[in-house]
């Protein structure tokens, strides 16, 4: 099956700052590829997400990337915020065409006022 | 993108209890998933909750612990049955909207077992 792997699992950073989140992915079929951003006691929320016929995808400071080749992609949070603080998950589906997830174990994301 | 209502949101059940959770979305998804979450820990999928027929199970979890139910395209139950305190976690639902919309998740069931 899919495996999704994770990096860094904490990161901090300063206030005004860049945060890259990265994941690997295992199985060459996937094709969709979101990112979740999950608050302390709150539902994941879904942030962006990319399809493998697009290598980069922008939405204001966020943006993703994504290498099929080498099978990782990446998020990138621009200009941090105090209120980017969380944890973000990144997640691949199981196979071109399928609707289940597998997560990454996620990224405990802190920015430093 | 649709609106998942998930309850209860936190439940304490004595062991060897069941808890049925519940989750109704405000539109028809075309797919459902139920998610374990330990605190601060990822998503593992339990099961994908099929519309009109049994669940589809992941390795590790069987419908006599977990069985679901999905009578149409809006609702669904997890139920948790003869439960221990290793079931204690987060229970989130999930539903797929459609293209564009990804998945959007329920608000979690906080469960402990004591």
């Amino acid at each position: 099956g899919e495996n999704v792997e994770q990096h860094p699992s904490t990161l901090s950073v300063q206030e005004g700052d860049s945060a890259v989140i990265k994941c690997t992915y295992s199985d060459s079929a996937s094709n969709y590829f979101p990112w979740y951003k999950q608050e302390l006691g709150k539902r994941p929320q879904l942030i962006i997400d990319i399809r493998s016929n697009v290598g980069e995808k922008k939405d204001q400071r966020i943006a993703v990337t994504l290498n099929k080749t080498a099978k990782h992609f990446s998020l990138h949070i621009t200009e941090t915020q105090p209120e980017d603080s969380a944890v973000y998950f990144c997640a691949a589906n199981v196979g071109a065409g399928s609707y289940q997830l597998t997560f990454g174990k996620g990224t405990k994301l802190s920015v430093i006022p | 993108s649709a609106v998942i209502s998930q309850k209860p949101s936190r439940d304490i059940c004595q062991r060897g209890t069941s808890l049925t959770i519940q989750c109704q979305v405000d539109s028809q998804v075309t797919m459902m998933f139920w998610y374990r979450q330990q605190p601060g820990q990822s998503l593992t999928l339990i099961a994908t909750a099929n519309q009109g027929s049994e669940a589809t199970y992941e390795s590790g979890f069987v419908i006599d612990k977990f069985p679901i139910s999905r009578p149409n395209l809006t609702f669904s139950t997890l139920t948790v049955s003869n439960m221990s305190p290793e079931d204690s976690s987060i229970y989130l639902c999930s539903g797929f909207t459609g293209e564009g919309y990804g998945y959007t998740f329920g608000s979690g069931t906080r469960l402990t077992v004591v």
